[in-house]
């Protein structure tokens, strides 16, 4: 299993630009999160996805989209890219009705926008 | 609303000795779960140890132990015979439902040689 993979790594945006950040997971994971992390503020839950086709927002949604066709993917979409979201992006994803409710975390993408 | 709270930003330990990371949290709820992750340099965010809070025996994992005090809502991480390994970012995390995890804002801890 590649677990949960974040494509791309890096990026530098300018001002106004979209883009959309990649999550992908092959362990048929029910529960998808995004998260941004953010120095001396830990992690802040964005949008997270509790199965194919079902979306709710976390803490700080305000300028992302998201949206969960498969099981398998999460993307998040800057709709126009600020300053304000320069961040560290964590996507992760964990199994429903566990006793545990461990989540796996991707690698994360660092997102500059100047 | 639920919140955690790690009041100690930076930590640092001499290798082989003992360490405690503090964490509060706030919530209403009565059944919930406890974690503690570790972020090294490589940003993978690693799963440290977890704790059901309707379990009253503390959690441990090799080196890693928790002191749970439901009633005060703290969490702390104890690590034992530091490593050098162990230098990182530590979360404290807290969870209640299906996917909404809250993160306390972070303890960096350096182990010194």
């Amino acid at each position: 299993n590649a677990g949960v993979t974040q494509t791309p790594k890096f990026q530098v945006l300018k001002t106004g630009q979209s883009m959309t950040l990649q999550c992908a997971q092959d362990m048929n994971h029910e529960y998808m999160s995004w998260y941004r992390q953010d120095p001396g503020m830990g992690l802040r839950l964005i949008h997270y996805s509790v199965g194919a086709g079902i979306t709710d927002q976390g803490e700080v949604p305000n300028g992302y989209n998201v949206s969960r066709s498969t099981t398998e993917d999460f993307p998040l979409r800057l709709l126009s890219a600020a300053p304000s979201q320069t961040s560290v992006y964590f996507c992760a994803s964990s199994y429903s009705f566990t006793a545990y409710y461990e989540q796996y975390f991707g690698p994360g993408t660092r997102l500059t926008v100047t | 609303a639920q919140t955690v709270t790690q009041s100690q930003p930076e930590m640092s330990v001499q290798e082989a000795e003992t360490v405690t990371l503090s964490c509060t949290y706030d919530t209403s709820e009565n059944n919930y779960y406890l974690f503690w992750y570790k972020q090294p340099p490589s940003r993978q965010m690693i799963l440290v140890i977890r704790q059901e809070a309707y379990k009253q025996q503390n959690a441990t994992e090799n080196r890693f132990s928790v002191n749970f005090q439901k009633a005060a809502k703290s969490f702390s991480l104890k690590i034992s015979d530091s490593q050098l390994g162990d230098t990182a970012m530590y979360f404290c995390a807290f969870t209640y439902n299906f996917n909404k995890f809250y993160f306390g804002s972070g303890t960096k801890l350096n182990v010194k040689p």
